[in-house]
């Protein structure tokens, strides 16, 4: 069991739009420590897609965006293209276990 | 840039111990923390603690705890990771990666598939 929840698999059409949500609790993001994004194509090392809640680092797409609220953090992605076919997953500070942490991952299908 | 090349694949049996290493590039190797996280077939990632490369100080997962050491050689820009008393279920892939100004993961090394089979 993760510490922060994600959806195991969402999809979507080539254009639109998906979110994929993460949900913690109050030893985590509700405690107002950073929430962070990975992408992880098949047989590669995750890459760091958001920071920070809503930050993108150099070279990401503006298609991708993050936000937070209360206990839980999403992950926005428009435009969909089948390159965005991927594993997705937050990342957090949690208190409680004084470590950092992952949601369990989100597989993301292109239709 | 940065780059981190780690060490190549490892095959151990129960009980035994495997090192990882991580030789890093393109920034000055002793200003940023290094973490380690690990990602067993299929599974999700699992952060195994971290490293302050300047000072030596680690911090390791209460799971992992006692289990697994993490050590630098600054003049090498190199860290390591060494897991004891191997079990089948530590069969993953062993990523290292830099730490941001907020706690955010921003490079990775390749990853090292670790195999503990008998």
């Amino acid at each position: 069991q993760s510490v922060l929840t994600q959806p195991p698999s969402v999809s979507g059409a080539p254009g639109q739009r998906v979110t994929i949500s993460c949900t913690g609790s109050s030893s985590n993001i509700g405690a107002d420590y950073d929430v962070h994004w990975y992408q992880q194509l098949p047989g590669t090392a995750p890459k760091l897609l958001i920071y920070g809640h809503t930050n993108r680092p150099s070279g990401v797409p503006d298609r991708f965006s993050g936000s937070k609220s209360g206990t839980s953090a999403s992950l926005a992605i428009t435009g969909l293209q089948a390159e965005d076919e991927a594993d997705y997953y937050c990342q957090s500070y949690d208190s409680s276990v004084s470590g950092w942490v992952f949601g369990g991952g989100t597989k993301l299908t292109v239709l | 840039q940065v780059q981190f090349v780690q060490s190549g694949a490892e095959v151990r049996k129960p009980g035994a111990s495997v090192k990882v290493s991580c030789k890093a590039s393109g920034y000055i190797f002793s200003r940023h923390a290094l973490h380690w996280v690990r990602q067993a077939p299929g599974q999700g990632l699992e952060w195994m603690g971290w490293i302050n490369v300047d000072s030596g100080n680690t911090k390791y997962s209460q799971k992992l705890q006692g289990r697994v050491t993490f050590t630098r050689d600054k003049s090498a820009s190199t860290a390591y990771m060494e897991m004891s008393s191997l079990r089948s279920e530590d069969t993953a892939v062993y990523f290292c990666a830099r730490v941001g100004g907020v706690g955010e993961l921003m490079d990775w090394g390749q990853g090292t598939l670790v195999t503990v089979s008998s």
